[in-house]
């Protein structure tokens, strides 16, 4: 199975900041990669699609970069309920596989 | 809009079997692949099992392979994951989602419903 691995597994920021997630795997996907926003309570939320690829409604703070094995999410002017768990997922082959997950908290 | 709401969760004891319904509305069901996937507490996101819109193809975790099987009824717009043999490894919030249209990814989850497996 393809192994991701995001970083950093936490991050502490304030409103307004600009906050970056990486993520790598363990062999190349393409594009074949999404991001997750999970808040407790809450079901996950897609927010990109094909590594850049904004899902409908998200708002445009979010963007997503990358190919292969190295992707990134950012966050432009982090706002109050950004604050969450992002998870990146391979969607390049099967099983399907997520990052550990990187915990944005308020500073 | 696109509703799914999971059910079936309970507790139940190890070796035992337990079946999960996702009930979907607001979208064609037959027109869409669709995901299990489970958040064990304190955990991250596992994928566990899809199904194609046709039903012609499924994959499944290497975790749950051979003792989960997904399954779709059309005429009820209802998603199954029929769970046997179950661990304590199971344990989870189980969430189903559609798959998106064009890709693999899941574009809209339910709530989840809660599995615990437990002697």
């Amino acid at each position: 199975a393809i192994q991701m691995t995001q970083s950093p597994s936490s991050l502490s920021a304030v409103v307004g900041d600009r906050v970056t997630i990486t993520c790598r795997a363990s062999q190349g996907i393409r594009r074949d990669l999404s991001w997750y926003q999970l808040k407790p309570g809450k079901p996950p939320k897609l927010l990109i699609y094909g590594a850049s690829i904004l899902q409908t409604g998200v708002s445009s703070r979010f963007s997503g970069s990358g190919s292969g094995t190295d992707f990134t999410l950012t966050v432009d002017s982090l706002q109050p309920e950004d604050f969450a768990t992002y998870y990146c997922g391979q969607d390049w082959s099967f099983p399907l596989t997520f990052g550990g997950g990187t915990k944005v908290e308020i500073k | 809009q696109v509703q799914l709401v999971e059910s079936g969760g309970a507790v139940v004891q190890p070796g035992r079997s337990l079946r999960l319904s996702c009930a979907t509305s607001g979208f064609t069901f037959s027109d869409y692949g669709m995901h299990w996937v489970r958040q064990a507490p304190g955990k991250g996101l596992e994928w566990v099992a899809i199904i194609w819109y046709d039903g012609s193809n499924k994959n499944y975790a290497d975790s749950v392979k051979g003792r989960f099987t997904i399954s779709r009824d059309d005429s009820k717009d209802t998603l199954y994951l029929q769970m046997n043999s179950l661990r304590v490894e199971d344990t989870a919030v189980y969430y189903c989602a559609r798959k998106h249209f064009d890709w693999v990814s899941a574009d809209y989850w339910g709530q989840g419903t809660l599995v615990t497996v437990s002697s």
